[in-house]
C-alpha cells in the first residue's frame, strides 16, 4: 500500500514551453502533497506544499508564477513549469502525506530536460 | 531552523563489511529524524525514523540508527553490507514529524564492492 506515482517519468521540452507533471496517490487520499526538486548529485529541496482545495505554500525563493501547483483532488496534484528554460532542467519528486500514518510517501520522480 | 550534515558524499565498503553513514543535525527543538534510500531514477523509500522514545531505531533491510542527543547525531549502520545496498542515502530532519517539511542532507552514495 501507500503508492505514489508520477507522470511522466521523463520529459524533454523546448525552451519557452510549459510542461505539466502529475503526482497521484494511488491507494490513499492525501490532503497534503509536497514538491521537491533535486539537482544532480545534490539533495532534495522542498519547493512547495500543496493542500487540496487551497493555494499551495511556496518556499522562499521559489517563483509562484513559474511553478504552478494545483491540488484539485485528494489523489492528484500537478506541477506546471511555465515558460521553461534550460536552468529548470532537474529531477522533480513529489510526496504525498498519508493521514492514517502521517507518513510522506514519495513518487518515483520526473526528469525534466529543457532544450 | 533545522539543518542536516552528512559527512562523506561517497562511502565504499566491501560486501559483508560494516556500513556506517554519518548524519549530524541541528534543531532548536526536539527533532524527528529520518533515513531514506534512493535507487537510481527512483523516489525515496523510508528506511527508518526516530520520533520519541527508544533511541536505537531499527529499520528495513537490516539497517538501524541511534539517536544521540549529546552528539546531535543519527548515524546509520548495518552490520553486513550487501550488493543490493548500493544506493544514495539521505538523512532528514523534521520539527513536527513527516507532516511538516523535511530538510534533507546532501546525501551519501554507498558503493558495495566484492
Amino acid at each position: 500500500g501507500a503508492v505514489v506515482s508520477q507522470h511522466p517519468s521523463w520529459v524533454i521540452c523546448k525552451s519557452g514551453t510549459s510542461v505539466k507533471i502529475e503526482c497521484r496517490s494511488l491507494d490513499f487520499q492525501a490532503t497534503t502533497m509536497f514538491w521537491y526538486r533535486q539537482f544532480p548529485k545534490q539533495s532534495l529541496m522542498l519547493m512547495a506544499t500543496s493542500n487540496e482545495g487551497s493555494k499551495a505554500t511556496y518556499e522562499q525563493g521559489v517563483e509562484k508564477d513559474k511553478f504552478l501547483i494545483n491540488h484539485a483532488s485528494l489523489t492528484l496534484s500537478t506541477l506546471t513549469v511555465t515558460s521553461a528554460h534550460p536552468e529548470d532542467s532537474s529531477f522533480y519528486i513529489c510526496s504525498a502525506l498519508q493521514g492514517a500514518t502521517y507518513e510522506q510517501y514519495f513518487g518515483p520522480g520526473t526528469r525534466l530536460t529543457v532544450t | 531552523a533545522q539543518s542536516v550534515t552528512q559527512l562523506g558524499s561517497h562511502v565504499s565498503v566491501s560486501e559483508g563489511a560494516l556500513v556506517l553513514l554519518r548524519c549530524n543535525y541541528s534543531s532548536s527543538v526536539p527533532p524527528y529524524l529520518f533515513w531514506y534510500v534512493q535507487y537510481p531514477n527512483q523516489g525515496l523509500q523510508l528506511l527508518l525514523k526516530y520520533t520519541t522514545g527508544a533511541t536505537l531505531v531499527k529499520g528495513i533491510n537490516g539497517f538501524e540508527a541511534e539517536f544521540k542527543k549529546s552528539e546531535t547525531s543519527f548515524h546509520l549502520t548495518k552490520p553486513s553490507a550487501h550488493m543490493s545496498d548500493a544506493a544514495e542515502y539521505f538523512c532528514a530532519v523534521s520539527v513536527y514529524g513527516t507532516a511538516s517539511k523535511l530538510t534533507f542532507g546532501t546525501g551519501t552514495r554507498l558503493q558495495v564492492t566484492l
